[in-house]
């Protein structure tokens, strides 16, 4: 079975840092591309960030650009999403998710999100 | 960026009538390489993660029921729900996957029962 499950959410004061992590089993981890998409409470689905399948590349949203890094250790098929200099307007459930299917040096482009995490709230407050 | 704008924002329907949902992107995700649009819809109930429903605008996911389905092209497209069932409630969200520098999903429509 596909699972995903993020860890490490919990309570950051503003301007602190936060590590998330997002455990993947029952699929090739290394041959796709992974999301991570935040939901602020009571409000919609929000797009944060991207890795390439390799950790090579990654994409990131204009609101986390150069406080929030992606990255990925394909040996223990883990997904890390590091946050710094958090506010509050980063309060939300974080999921991570997978993408496009990637094979022999080339990628589909099925970059649907499916499966989902449970997802890990964080709260930024003091 | 491409912005998903979602109508209604929510709509309330009776058991067993049809339900409609409007997705409007703000340019065209239809690709001139496959010719497909690279539309989603997500199914989310309270307390839960997404749920993917539908993709390549149309194409249902392996075992959501035949009374969801997708239609449009471009710039407009529908999700229908047949034969409302209770199960159905929940808020659902199309989202663009044609930009891969900057995804983007719709605001959201609840679909309550009437």
């Amino acid at each position: 079975e596909v699972q995903l499950m993020e860890s490490g959410g919990g309570l950051v004061q503003p301007g602190g840092s936060l590590r998330l992590s997002c455990a993947a089993s029952g699929f090739t981890f290394n041959t796709y591309w992974m999301h991570w998409v935040r939901q602020a409470p009571g409000k919609g689905l929000v797009w944060v960030s991207r890795i390439s399948s390799d950790g090579s590349s990654t994409t990131y949203a204009d609101s986390v650009k150069g406080r929030f890094t992606t990255s990925r250790d394909n040996a223990e098929n883990t997904l890390y999403l590091q946050m710094n200099s958090l506010r509050g307007e980063d309060t939300a459930v974080y999921y991570c998710t997978r993408g496009r299917y990637c094979t022999s040096g080339s990628c589909f482009s099925n970059d649907w999100f499916d499966p989902w995490g449970q997802g890990t709230l964080v709260t930024v407050s003091s | 960026d491409i912005v998903m704008t979602q109508f209604p924002d929510s709509l309330a329907v009776s058991l067993g009538e049809r339900a409609t949902i409007n997705c409007k992107a703000s340019q065209s995700v239809l690709s001139t390489s496959n010719n497909k649009n690279f539309l989603a819809w997500y199914q989310q109930k309270p307390g839960q993660p997404p749920k993917l429903l539908i993709f390549w605008a149309s194409t249902r996911e392996s075992g959501v029921p035949d009374r969801f389905s997708g239609s449009g092209s471009e710039t407009d497209f529908t999700l229908t729900i047949n034969n409302l069932q209770a199960e159905d409630v929940a808020l659902y969200y199309c989202q663009q996957y044609y930009s891969t520098l900057q995804y983007s999903f719709g605001q959201g429509t609840k679909l309550e029962i009437k």
